[in-house]
């Protein structure tokens, strides 16, 4: 059973470009969570995510950041026009319900804007 | 929001050496979960623990609800044991709150 997806691994962008992660859940799991940890940090939720809806996106900046799960294929975090304080690493989690259930991340993905 | 605090923030070992790792949250919460962060940056899950406690292997985990507070436990510590422990409550929707972590170093 794989586990937590997440890809790319590194993604280098410049100033100005967009961003793109991708994160697919674990077989079975249908709740998909977004996390972001800045250097030296913890990490921070931003966005909660199920098929085709945003359930809480209140971790979530309100420019330039998006998040989505479609019916098909990976859930994808997007940013646009990125800048130098978006660099951290970004990491997906999935559960297989709503309630108190445990939540398995991924690899993450190091997002550095230069 | 809730608030999660992690002590010791460092720690040093001495391999073969035991350690106890403590998390404490200010509110009701509907489960707990230990996380370490090897060195590559990989956030391994430990225990998945609202209340009581679980072993597995070395490593053993508390948590009292009511008083509010986790432990964890490292016994015979490895070099391999390295980096840094998190712990995580959930709240609310479904939304895990981290603790700034425990930087864990085990010397030979």
């Amino acid at each position: 059973n794989a586990g937590v997806m997440q890809n790319p691994r590194h993604l280098v962008r410049r100033r100005g470009q967009e961003a793109r992660l991708r994160c697919s859940p674990m077989k079975g799991h249908s709740h998909v969570y977004w996390y972001r940890q800045l250097p030296e940090e913890g990490l921070k939720f931003m966005v909660y995510l199920q098929k085709e809806n945003i359930i809480d996106e209140s971790g979530m900046p309100k420019e330039r950041f998006s998040a989505e799960f479609p019916k098909e294929g990976p859930s994808i975090l997007r940013i646009q026009q990125v800048v130098r304080g978006d660099s951290a690493a970004y990491f997906c989690a999935s559960s297989p319900s709503s309630g108190s259930t445990e939540a398995f991340f991924g690899q993450g993905t190091r997002l550095t804007v230069v | 929001g809730i608030q999660v605090e992690q002590s010791p923030p460092d720690l040093i070992l001495q391999e073969g050496a035991n350690s106890t790792l403590r998390c404490n949250f200010s509110d009701s919460v509907n489960n707990l979960q230990w996380f370490h962060q090897n060195p590559w940056g990989q956030l391994i899950n430990l225990f998945y623990i609202p209340s009581g406690t679980k072993q597995n292997g070395r490593l053993s985990a508390t948590t009292v609800a009511t008083e509010r507070y986790s432990l964890l436990y490292i016994s015979s510590s490895q070099t391999t044991d390295s980096g840094v422990y998190f712990c995580a409550v959930m709240y609310g929707n479904n939304r895990l709150a981290f603790g700034k972590g425990n930087q864990v170093v085990v010397i030979p």
